[in-house]
């Protein structure tokens, strides 16, 4: 079964701290894994998209990495801001016939306190 | 650049009536997906358009229903409404398919 499992569900951290996120997927054929963060009430925003030969991947204070023989990636946010409180979704797609199906994992909420 | 359009924001609606969703994705781009969002179960994939073809489809009954227009906006139906199709209905454009995707602020789906 093609799944995605995200940990931890929720984190609380201070501001000014560094924080890690997982991803674990099963979804096969591997076609690209893909970061998202989503504030409240709005759609979510593209970070970071890799595919299978493509390791790290970093955009601004965010740094995605695919480990593709172990099925995980991580989203790891340096120095985070208040305006990092969001929930972060990681999704991978599949190759099908030419197309790509996409399965979401459930996100991990994060909040950044004063 | 105007950004990924949904229409309308809010919608309330009663068990068993049909509604069409509206996406007018960023100019340029040729493919859009549609998604169900909801506490429960999260982001789940609906279909997606490429050409006015579509072109894969998730998980869900034949009530979920779409179509891409030539100029690339989308609609998406839903028949026979039940209290459980309450959900945020996002829509995401991309150049093609499999590429960057944007997101649209989804429209809110209450049925009652």
């Amino acid at each position: 079964k093609n799944q995605v499992e995200q940990s931890p569900q929720s984190l609380i951290i201070l501001e000014g701290k560094n924080c890690t996120l997982q991803c674990n997927y099963t979804v096969s054929p591997f076609s690209n894994l893909r970061w998202y963060k989503q504030d409240t009430g709005r759609g979510p925003v593209s970070l970071t998209i890799m595919t299978f030969s493509e390791n790290t991947k970093s955009n601004g204070r965010y740094t995605a990495t695919l480990d593709a023989d172990t099925k995980q990636s991580s989203l790891h946010i340096t120095a985070s801001q208040l305006s990092d409180s969001a929930s972060y979704i990681c999704v991978v797609s599949k190759t099908s016939g030419g197309s790509y199906i996409p399965t979401f994992g459930r996100g991990t909420s994060l909040i950044v306190h004063p | 650049k105007a950004g990924v359009t949904q229409t309308p924001r809010y919608l309330i609606k009663t068990r068993g009536q049909q509604v069409t969703l509206s996406c007018s994705p960023i100019s340029g781009h040729r493919s859009v997906s549609w998604y169900q969002q909801t506490p429960g179960q999260g982001l789940q994939f609906l279909f997606e358009y490429f050409s006015e073809t579509q072109r894969n489809k998730g998980n869900f009954p034949g009530r979920f229903s779409g179509r891409q227009f030539s100029n690339s906006r989308s609609e998406m139906n839903v028949s026979t409404l039940e209290l459980g199709d309450s959900a945020l209905y996002l829509c995401a454009s991309s150049q093609t398919m499999n590429t960057e995707a944007f997101f649209g602020q989804g429209t809110r789906l209450t049925v009652v």
